[in-house]
């Protein structure tokens, strides 16, 4: 199975610090990649996609590595609301098709 | 639009009954999917549909069938609950992907689904 890895945490932070998260994949011919944002006991929902030259959306900052096949999340002054699992999210090309395959996910508590 | 709508929202069931988990979206979605997700193992595939009449398995298919008579409606069915299969389920939905990319994926609500 290919496979999608990401740091458990928890990261605990506080309040207006900066945080990174990364995420590898093994599937080197892998083309989308997306950060999902998932609340307790809530549905994940679309963070940001990452594209190849990267993207920035507010706090928020994406990056592909593919030579190293990872990419990563920073978020920038955290906020309280930012308290979340973060899931990374990968395509398996070459499997099912075009099926996204799920990171276990990142859990950030961000502290007053 | 609703988006991806789940029913029920929580179902508790005693081993060996059968159910079935609801699913629609009305964003004229060509993909969908089923998933679950337990602590400790992250999203997992059971079932996917690149459009009505057509399904697939994912990952952890058994003890579950699909069927996509519309593009509309995904219905899960469990044949024969076990405990193994509580869980949350959620349901997606996105535009076609094709092998290279996809698109970003819509969730529903999930289902609670406990089996004693």
């Amino acid at each position: 199975r290919k496979e999608v890895e990401q740091d458990p945490g928890p990261f605990n932070v506080p309040e207006g610090a900066t945080v990174a998260f990364n995420c590898t994949y093994s599937n080197s011919a892998s083309q989308s990649f997306f950060w999902y944002r998932q609340d307790c006991r809530k549905e994940p929902k679309l963070l940001m996609s990452v594209y190849s030259s990267g993207n920035e959306d507010g706090r928020f900052t994406a990056q592909l590595n593919r030579a190293s096949q990872y990419i990563s999340l920073l978020i920038r002054d955290s906020k309280l609301s930012d308290s979340a699992t973060y899931l990374c999210a990968v395509n398996d090309y070459g499997g099912s098709q075009g099926n996204l395959i799920f990171g276990k996910g990142t859990k950030l508590s961000v502290k007053p | 639009n609703a988006g991806v709508t789940q029913t029920p929202k929580f179902q508790v069931l005693k081993t060996g009954q059968s159910m079935t988990l609801q699913c629609a979206q009305d964003m004229n979605h060509e993909y969908m999917s089923w998933y679950r997700q337990d602590p400790g193992m992250g999203l997992r595939l059971i079932h996917y549909s690149v459009g009505a009449g057509i399904t697939d398995q994912g990952e952890v298919p058994n003890g579950y069938n699909v069927s996509r008579s519309t593009t509309e409606d995904f219905p899960l069915r469990l044949l024969s609950a076990a405990p193994s299969q509580t869980s949350v389920y959620f349901c997606a939905s996105s535009t076609t992907p094709n092998r290279l990319f996809i698109n970003e994926q819509f969730f529903g609500p999930g289902t609670r689904l406990t089996v004693l």
